[in-house]
């Protein structure tokens, strides 16, 4: 299966961008790169999800690198409500696979 | 909301018991997961139903959990002889189509004494 890493944990000012950093360096070349974040008491929310290319959406934008080999999670301006639990998650479409991958995650506080 | 439902939300049971949850996604979800989780730790997969083909499963799924998704609508998932390491967090998401988000319900928390 292939794997994601992320930082345990960061911290961000309300109001000010987030980078969220994903490594997966046995990406191959098929396979999606999904975010999910999950609030407390509550199920993993979808935020977004690429290929190959950059994508934007309401919630955030999605950075990934030429060799696909890591990815950012931009949050343009964090707000109280961003603070979260963020996975980065490989989605294979060919390896017979349908399954998506959690780590552990990045825990994301912001500071008022 | 994402309009999967889970039921019930809280389940406190003694060892030995057999539980029940029910997982109702919106009638597009023609995909539907179940999905574990433990404080501290990221969602871990359990079994992966398409309409009502049950087309993946966890390794790590004992014999005592079983599954299922009849006429590929609502899902249940029972587990037996519950044990004290059963108790989590059990997340069902439903998605449409091969590619695409995943559709989380609130989750069915499971305390095993």
């Amino acid at each position: 299966d292939a794997k994601t890493t992320q930082p345990n944990s960061m911290e961000s000012n309300e109001e000010e961008p987030v980078h969220l950093p994903c490594n997966h360096s046995t990406i191959s070349g098929t396979d999606y790169i999904h975010w999910y974040r999950q609030l407390p008491s509550q199920g993993p929310e979808y935020v977004i999800h690429g290929l190959t290319s950059n994508v934007n959406n309401r919630m955030a934008s999605l950075a990934i690198a030429e060799d696909r080999k890591s990815s950012t999670l931009i949050l343009h301006r964090a707000t109280l409500r961003d603070a979260a639990v963020y996975y980065c998650i490989l989605r294979p479409t060919t390896s017979g696979t349908y399954k998506y991958i959690f780590g552990t995650g990045t825990r994301l506080k912001v500071l008022a | 909301d994402t309009g999967v439902s889970q039921d019930p939300r809280h389940k406190i049971t003694k060892r030995g018991q057999n539980v029940t949850f029910r997982c109702d996604p919106i009638s597009e979800h023609n995909r539907l997961y179940w999905y574990r989780q433990t404080l501290g730790q990221g969602p871990e997969f359990l079994t992966y139903f398409q309409n009502e083909a049950q087309l993946e499963k966890s390794r790590l799924l004992s014999d005592r959990f079983s599954a299922e998704r009849p006429k590929g609508s609502f899902s249940t998932l029972e587990i037996q002889r519950t044990e004290q390491g059963d108790s989590a967090m059990y997340l069902c998401a439903g998605r449409q189509g091969s590619i695409g988000e995943l559709f989380f319900g609130e989750g069915s928390r499971l305390t095993v004494l």
